[in-house]
């Protein structure tokens, strides 16, 4: 089955600066990779995904970037925030008629000091 | 739209216990996932629905497991008997079919029962 890792497991950056979360995957069939933001007793959100027919994805202060060949995509946030302060998770699933599953990496702690 | 709805939001129990826990999808959603996340293992899905049929439960992790789905509003997972290993935040997730057939890609996850097994 899909195995996902993800690094680091926690990620510390003072406001304003960039922040950079790496995964990697293992099934060459996963098409999909979103990335989840958990806040502090809450479920994960869906903040960005991007297919395996597209190499960059970028929402304002949030981009996803996808190596295929090499099997690991990236989240970059720009210009952080407090409020940017989660638990993110990246996930690679196959989306397919028949039902799609997808595998999260372990997350990433990120604080971001004001 | 309410989202999902996830009941208890905690739940402590004692080692051989049956615990059981409730999932409310958003109305209309065809497709219910039930995961687990603890520190060790992260989010792991344990099972999955399809109008109300499980699809795929292969993420169960053994017989003391077990999930229903009477109707499509509503969805239940059982512990019985439970166990300390078994604490973890158990989340419920719901989606629409997608273009393809399957789900589709986002889901919207529920705010999580916490679970602590004594």
């Amino acid at each position: 089955g899909e195995n996902v890792e993800q690094h680091p497991s926690t990620l510390s950056v003072q406001e304003g600066d960039s922040a950079v979360i790496k995964c990697t995957y293992s099934d060459s069939a996963s098409n999909y990779f979103p990335w989840y933001k958990q806040e502090l007793g809450k479920g994960p959100q869906l903040i960005i995904d991007i297919r395996s027919n597209v190499g960059e994805k970028k929402d304002q202060r949030i981009a996803v970037t996808l190596n295929k060949t090499a099997k690991h995509f990236s989240l970059h946030i720009t210009e952080t925030q407090p409020e940017d302060s989660a638990v993110y998770f990246c996930a690679a699933g196959v989306i397919k008629a028949a039902g799609n599953k997808l595998t999260f990496g372990g997350g990433t702690r990120v604080l971001v000091k004001p | 739209d309410a989202g999902v709805i996830q009941s208890p939001r905690h739940e402590v129990t004692e080692m051989g216990q049956e615990v059981t826990l409730r999932c409310k999808p958003i109305s209309g959603h065809d497709y219910l996932f039930w995961y687990r996340q603890t520190m060790m293992r992260g989010l792991e899905l344990l099972i999955y629905f399809n109008n109300n049929v499980p699809i795929d439960d292969s993420g169960m992790p053994e017989d003391r497991f077990s999930a229903k789905m009477p109707n499509a509003s509503f969805s239940t997972l059982k512990i019985q008997p439970s166990e300390p290993r078994d604490s973890a935040v158990y989340f419920c997730a719901s989606t629409l079919t997608g273009l393809a057939g399957g789900p589709q890609e986002t889901q919207y996850f529920g705010p999580g029962t916490r679970l602590l097994v004594l």
